[in-house]
Formats: structure tokens, sequence, C-alpha cells
């Protein structure tokens, strides 16, 4: 089974903060995104990467950057944490035709 | 720009009840189309995926949906609820690009 893990279930930060989460997966895949998710709103894409470090912006990319140093591992940077940041994020990764399969998900909250 | 629209936010519905949860997009050329649950504490799956031949696509636990080309829809059902089917369904589609979320809909069942 396809598995993607993420760093962190639940993470507090405070205003002004560099957060990082972190993402893995060892299936080999070479897509792997973030997104975030909001009720209502279902889940934004904020960037995705085809290839090591290769990124691109999806629709929410502002106040957000990516690192992918590794083939297994991308990273989620929030240079510095603000309240509408408070969101659940969700990893994902698939082949370059496939589904995606996600993480279990990393609460943020931004007091 | 594609988008998704998953026509009911939240629905409610007693054990044994059939189950129809609406998806449509605009897009006009060739999709992937897919549905992702996402149970209580859980992270998100894919229930059944389209990519091309019968439109009548069969998912794991007793899900299908129906890719309309003509009405740009891809609908969920299922004939028979339990109460385990309790979840957050997610409507996805992949056209040139990007796969595009619906904002999903929050379905309980009522023992």
């Amino acid at each position: 089974d396809v598995k993607v893990t993420q760093s962190s279930r639940y993470l507090v930060k405070r205003t002004g903060e560099k957060v990082f989460l972190e993402c893995v997966q060892d299936m080999d895949h070479e897509n792997m995104f973030w997104y975030r998710q909001d009720p209502g709103l279902g889940l934004r894409l904020i960037y995705f990467s085809y290839d090591v470090k290769m990124k691109e912006k999806g629709d929410i990319p502002e106040g957000y950057s990516v690192s992918r140093e590794k083939k297994e591992r991308f990273s989620l940077i929030l240079e510095s944490a603000s309240t509408n940041q408070t969101s659940m994020y969700l990893c994902a990764s698939s082949s370059r035709i496939n589904e995606q399969f996600f993480g279990p998900g990393t609460r943020l909250t931004v007091l | 720009a594609q988008s998704v629209s998953q026509h009911n936010h939240h629905v409610i519905l007693s054990e044994a009840a059939s189950l129809e949860l609406g998806c449509n997009y605009s897009y006009g050329g060739t999709v992937n189309l897919f549905w992702y649950v996402q149970y209580p504490g859980q992270h998100l799956q894919l229930l059944l995926k389209y990519f091309s031949g019968d439109p009548l696509v069969k998912g794991i636990k007793g899900f299908e949906a129906e890719f309309i080309k003509s009405k740009f829809s891809f609908n969920l059902r299922k004939p028979s609820v339990q109460w385990s089917d309790t979840a957050e369904y997610f409507c996805a589609v992949k056209g040139w690009g990007k796969l595009q979320f619906g904002a999903g809909t929050q379905v309980v069942v009522t023992p």
C-alpha cells in the first residue's frame, strides 16, 4: 500500500513564527502536492512538484513556500505564520497518470 | 479555468436509504474523474475513479458513479447506506492541468 506520512497531526504556533510541515511518501511517486482543507471550501492546492527541486504554484501559494530536495520528501514552509493560515494541511503523492494518495493531515493552529 | 460543483453541502439520511450525490464540472475537454471519501478522523481515500471506457464505474463499499459527458456530471450513488458511510465526500476532476476538488458533501447516516 502507498503510504504518505506527515510529520505532525497537530501543531500550534504563534503569529510570525516560521513553520515547517514535512511529508514523506514511500512509493517512488514523481508528483507531490500540498493542499489546505477548510470547511465549505474543499481542498485548495497550495503548491505541487513534478520532480526533485521542481515546484509549481497552485491556486493559493501566497504566504507559503516549498522544498523538494529528495524525491520522497516534500516540505511546506510558512515563512511567517498568520492566523488566517489556521487550517488542515494535506499532503498527497501520485505517479504521472494515476490518482493521488493522501497523508493523514496536519491540523495547524496559529495563535 | 475548470471548476467543480457539488450540489449539497450536508445530507442526512437513515440507514438503508439510497444516496445520490451530485457533481458537475466545467471543462470541455477530456477529463479524469474521482470521488474521494474522508471518514471521521481518517485521511482522504479514493472511493472510485473514471479515466475512460464504461461510464458506470463501481468503487469500494458498494458505491458507484455514472459519468454523463453531455451533462458534465459524475454523480455518486449507493443503493442502501449504512451508519459507517457517515463521512465527507469530495468530487474531483482532472482536466488539463491539476486536480480540482469540489467543496465536499458531509453525509450523516442515522441508525
